[in-house]
């Protein structure tokens, strides 16, 4: 299993700033994934982070609106940026279990962002 | 692509009476299945999963779940439900070599009533 570590739990920001959100592994792990879940809503897959090469982000998704950084194996970061209401949404982030093997996928607790 | 569809947002369930939670999904190819648990507040947790062979599938918690290949469900199961375990309810998707991107159903909320 892995251990995962988000920071910050949760924050009120002003429309237009930007929030960086940091996710720590207790293990080196390969890839990591961040998910946005909307009020209410299931979640959504944002972008994948490889380290060592630029994040790969699904449809929908930009690297300019959510950047991601991965400087090692065990740490990613994801920033939100330029806020509008419509980002306020829980922010997950997630590692596989084991490289190469189907196993499950574990989850940070999230970061619940508020933006006014 | 694969779509995960759980029919009901919303079960109320009183203590002690059993629950069933129903997934289904869209792939024409093999696929990995799993139930994931939020409880307020907290990132997900597994409860199970499926990647093959017997079709009944026993996780944490009392629950289990029936793979239905025919049917393309994956429907969670509890005989007997607790207070403790009103949460979100997500069934989630990976289809077989083609990586390891996860498809989330839209979530049930289970809550539980005394």
């Amino acid at each position: 299993s892995a251990v995962i570590s988000q920071k910050p739990s949760r924050d009120i920001c002003q429309r237009g700033t930007s929030l960086t959100i940091q996710c720590q592994v207790d293990s080196q792990v390969t890839m990591m994934f961040w998910y946005r879940q909307q009020p209410g809503q299931s979640l959504t897959l944002i972008a994948t982070a490889n380290q060592g090469s630029e994040a790969t982000y699904e449809s929908g998704f930009v690297i300019d609106k959510f950047p991601i950084s991965r400087p090692n194996l065990t740490f990613s970061t994801l920033t939100v940026s330029n806020m509008s209401p419509e980002d306020s949404s829980i922010y997950l982030c997630s590692v596989e279990g084991e490289t190469g093997k189907v196993t499950e996928a574990f989850f940070g607790q999230g970061t619940r962002l508020t933006v006014v | 692509a694969q779509s995960v569809t759980q029919l009901d947002s919303q079960v109320p369930v009183f203590e002690e009476a059993p629950v069933e939670l129903r997934c289904n999904y869209s792939s024409s190819v093999s696929v990995y299945l799993f139930w994931y648990v939020q409880y307020p507040n907290q990132g997900l947790q597994l409860l199970l999963k499926y990647l093959s062979g017997s079709t009944l599938v026993k996780g944490i918690n009392g629950f289990e779940a029936e793979f239905n290949k025919s049917q393309t469900s994956f429907h969670l199961r509890k005989p007997s439900v607790h207070i403790s375990d009103t949460a979100e309810y997500f069934c989630a998707v990976r289809i077989v070599a083609a990586g390891n991107k996860l498809t989330f159903g839209g979530g049930t909320r289970v809550l539980v009533k005394p």
